[in-house]
Order: structure tokens, then sequence, then C-alpha cells
């Protein structure tokens, strides 16, 4: 079955700008977690959504937004772009939403974010 | 403050050798500890998984040590190919919350043949 598909795979924004992000989970899967990854940081988790609803948020600004639809695809925008959100922007999805068992994330390939 | 540390940024292993990834935790209320592969241009793959009531998890060529007492955990690839070369992402989940995984920064793992 199709993998987690992160659209777009590359783009460059500049400072000020706003951009969206999207993903299709896997197809069954209800619930969609977005993380950051930027080079020395690892991954630092943004949001987590299942059945439309935010079950969690990270601390990042309130420039960070997301949500989800019904048919689980979830985007996240980013407004008012600064060059320190360059980054990897990676999303998972899982069967059940974080807490639920042994719960193993299935990641996408990411959209990488250029901020100039 | 990081609560899953990955002290070492990188890791260069002669093809053949075992290679040791190490894991430092400090809260101990994590219950499920997980290994993620990641290459170049790809998400991160799951790779093995160890909960808090195991010292040990073997899946073909990775084992997964825990020690509670150290908060330590560490993944063991024998023997170690060229094509493991990646970065390896530690992650933990609290006991009994909804909360999120916590990843460590990673470290990338160079097998030279």
């Amino acid at each position: 079955k199709a993998g987690v598909t992160q659209t777009p795979r590359y783009l460059i924004k500049t400072r000020g700008q706003q951009v969206t992000l999207s993903c299709s989970p896997i197809s069954g899967h209800r619930s969609v977690s977005w993380y950051q990854q930027t080079p020395g940081q690892g991954l630092q988790f943004l949001f987590e959504y299942f059945s439309e609803t935010q079950r969690n948020k990270g601390n990042f600004p309130g420039r960070f937004s997301g949500r989800q639809f019904s048919n689980s695809r979830s985007e996240m925008n980013v407004s008012t772009l600064e060059l320190g959100d360059s980054a990897l922007y990676l999303c998972a999805s899982s069967l059940a939403p974080f807490g639920a068992g042994a719960n193993v994330l299935t990641f996408g390939a990411g959209s990488r974010l250029t901020v100039l | 403050d990081q609560q899953v540390k990955q002290n070492s940024p990188s890791l260069s292993v002669q093809e053949g050798r075992i290679s040791i990834l190490n894991c430092d935790y400090t809260n101990s209320m994590f219950d499920y500890f997980l290994w993620y592969k990641k290459y170049p241009a790809e998400g991160p793959t799951f790779l093995i998984s160890i909960s808090s009531i195991k010292d040990k998890n073997e899946d073909g060529r990775f084992t997964v040590f825990l020690n509670k007492s150290a908060k330590h955990l560490s993944l063991h690839i024998v023997p170690s190919q060229p094509g493991d070369s990646a970065v390896y992402f530690c992650a933990a989940r609290l006991e009994g919350g909804n909360t999120p995984l916590v990843f460590g920064k990673g470290t990338r793992l160079s097998v030279i043949a």
C-alpha cells in the first residue's frame, strides 16, 4: 500500500511569506503528526491530529498551525516565515493516536523548506 | 532540557565489525524506546523497539539493550554493512500518557567498506 505522501518535496520562500505543506497518511491511518528537523536539533514535535482534532502541540510559536481533514489528510501552515524556519518538515502517520499502545510511526520523505 | 541524548553526532565503523550507537535519557517515566534509521532524502523508518520491562530485544543483525538503572540504551549492529550508513535516531515514550515520542538529535553512522 502507498506510504505517507508529502507535498511539495522542496520549496523556496522568502522572509515574511507564508507556506502550506500537505501530508496524506497511509490509508486507514487516522493519526498524523508533524516534526521539524534542523541540523543538530533532531526531530522536534510540532503537532498531532487524530480524527480532525489537535491532541498535542509542541513548543512552537503561533505562526505554526495545522489542521486535519475528514479523510485524515493534514496540512501545516507557517506564516510570516523567518530564516530559522528553514528545515525539513516531516509528517508521520499511525493507526492510533499517541498513548494507544506501542504505536509505531510511519514517516513521509519530508518537505524541505528553504527561507531566503 | 533534552530528555533523550545521543552524545555522539557521528560514528565510523569498518564493514563487518560491530556498530554500537548509544542513547541516554533523563526521565524515568519513559516506558518504551524505539530506534529509527534515516537515509538522505527519505523519512525515518522504524528499526527496532524495546519495552522498559525488557533488557534486550533482537531482530536479525540489530539488538537493542536497555539498562534502566543507568537510563541508557544502545543499538548494536552486527555485522555492519555499508547499507547501514544512515542517521540513527533514538526515541522514547512517556508511560501512560498521550504524549508524542521524544527524539534524540541522531547519530550519523558511516560503515566503511
